[in-house]
């Protein structure tokens, strides 16, 4: 019964580096989602995945950032040639049809 | 677009006392409403829904919220406040069918 999972917890990088941040969701659940919170916001939709296929990718802010989920289970969120604005609270959560989505802890992506 | 405000970034109460977190919504449609909660490092933990039926929902940590048509809202309630339930709370609505939009947050301070 373990919850959705998330890695790293923090993740420290300079500006114009790449990094991946993974997320593993509940057994099962077929749908996963990314959202992106910023420091004193709510957390904002990023991506939708119904398997393994991205169903709607129209909160992703640029082409520098990518998702992907090749086995319909684990996620990654790709960023490329990060940016100081990039620095936020990294959100995954999953679900299994119903409305209700379960989130994991976050990756703290810090830009420097 | 489906919109959440939280008009209150902060709410003081004296642990014993009820307290309320307000949501109010604007949606086209019939509106599905969460509540969320979020500790320190921690990823937001489900407390309860509104879908249909019932205006008044009962969640999780003796939490409640009571669904209003004609004032648009849909504020978070409990009886008896805890220390513990110092937290920062989320209201969202689901845009279409999965997107979450989430209100600013309002965080909430019980005083021993």
């Amino acid at each position: 019964g373990a919850g959705v999972s998330q890695t790293p917890s923090n993740k420290v990088t300079e500006k114009g580096k790449y990094v991946e941040l993974r997320c593993d969701p509940i057994s099962g659940h077929t749908a996963l989602y990314w959202y992106r919170q910023s420091l004193g916001q709510g957390p904002e939709f990023l991506i939708y995945f119904q398997g393994t296929g991205a169903a709607d990718d129209s909160g992703l802010p640029n082409d520098r950032f990518f998702a992907v989920r090749p086995e319909g289970s684990v996620s990654t969120l790709k960023i490329q040639r990060t940016e100081r604005g990039d620095s936020a609270v990294y959100l995954c959560a999953s679900s299994s049809g119903t409305e209700t989505q379960y989130f994991g802890p976050g990756t703290r992506l810090l830009v420097l | 677009a489906q919109s959440v405000a939280q008009p209150e970034d902060q709410v003081n109460v004296a642990e014993g006392n009820p307290l309320t977190v307000k949501c109010t919504y604007s949606v086209s449609g019939n509106p599905y409403l969460f509540w969320y909660v979020q500790y320190p490092n921690r990823g937001l933990q489900f407390l309860l829904k509104y879908i249909t039926g019932d205006n008044l929902v009962k969640g999780s940590y003796g939490f409640e919220a009571e669904f209003n048509k004609s004032q648009t809202s849909f504020h978070l309630k409990k009886p008896s406040a805890l220390v513990s339930d110092s937290a920062l709370y989320f209201c969202a609505v689901i845009e279409g069918t999965y997107k979450y939009i989430f209100g600013t947050g309002t965080r909430l301070k019980v005083l021993a």
